[in-house]
């Protein structure tokens, strides 16, 4: 079955170290997503991509890099610029960016990142 | 740009009904909804485009009113399994989409 996987599950970060978070997917959607999930803050916009070897800020993009050099992958890089990033983030995709509508999106699982 | 989500938080006995609902400040192309479990990814329910539909999913459903830039979620015969906090997602185009803050709905037997 197709769907996106994240990893790792939980990640602890020391002060001033930078971070990977991973996100793959098998379902040959193009545009992808990562989200960041506060208590009572719903989701917030990190960095999204459209296509491959293109990617866009989203509302709260600070500290926080992305690539996508491949279809199937966007990792996340948290780095040591962003200074509270203790959260659960979640990676997303979606088939086509014009074509978000009738599908919406497919979540990933998720990594808890704490902050040590 | 964020929708707002009513209410925050709903406790329910088995087989009540619920509301939840989704307003905007800007005009809509477009309302997702999805649904998540504590600890996992959040499942798409369904999505109603402008025009002013209405759809259905068991004994989930939802409206989209477009004048008034909200959407509403309908959760009849509440089941446990209904438990879980519910987002919704907003469009302001064909793309662009932002998620309210969530409502967490408890099911109790």
């Amino acid at each position: 079955d197709g769907g996106i996987t994240q990893s790792p599950k939980y990640l602890f970060r020391k002060e001033g170290q930078n971070v990977t978070l991973s996100c793959e997917q098998n379902l040959n959607h193009d545009a992808m997503y990562w989200y960041r999930q506060d208590p009572g803050q719903g989701l917030r916009l990190i960095y999204y991509s459209q296509i491959v070897n293109d990617f866009q800020k989203g509302d709260i993009a600070e500290g926080y890099s992305v690539s996508r050099e491949k279809k199937e992958s966007f990792p996340l890089t948290v780095t040591s610029a962003q200074k509270n990033p203790t959260a659960f983030y979640l990676c997303a995709s979606s088939i086509s960016w014009s074509g978000t509508g009738m599908r919406g999106y497919t979540f990933g699982s998720g990594t808890r990142l704490t902050v040590v | 740009q964020q929708p707002v989500q009513s209410p925050q938080a709903v406790i329910l006995r088995e087989g009540e009904d619920a509301v939840i609902n989704c307003s905007s400040s800007k005009a809509l192309y477009s309302v997702h909804w999805y649904r998540q479990k504590h600890g996992e990814a959040p499942v798409f329910l369904m999505i109603l485009l402008k025009g002013g539909e209405q759809k259905g999913h068991d004994k989930i459903s939802a409206s989209f009113n477009e004048k008034k830039q909200q959407s509403s979620l309908y959760l009849t015969a509440s089941q446990l399994s209904y438990s879980g906090t519910y987002f919704c997602g907003t469009a302001l185009n064909n793309n662009d989409m932002r998620f309210g803050a969530g409502t967490r709905l408890t099911v109790k037997p």
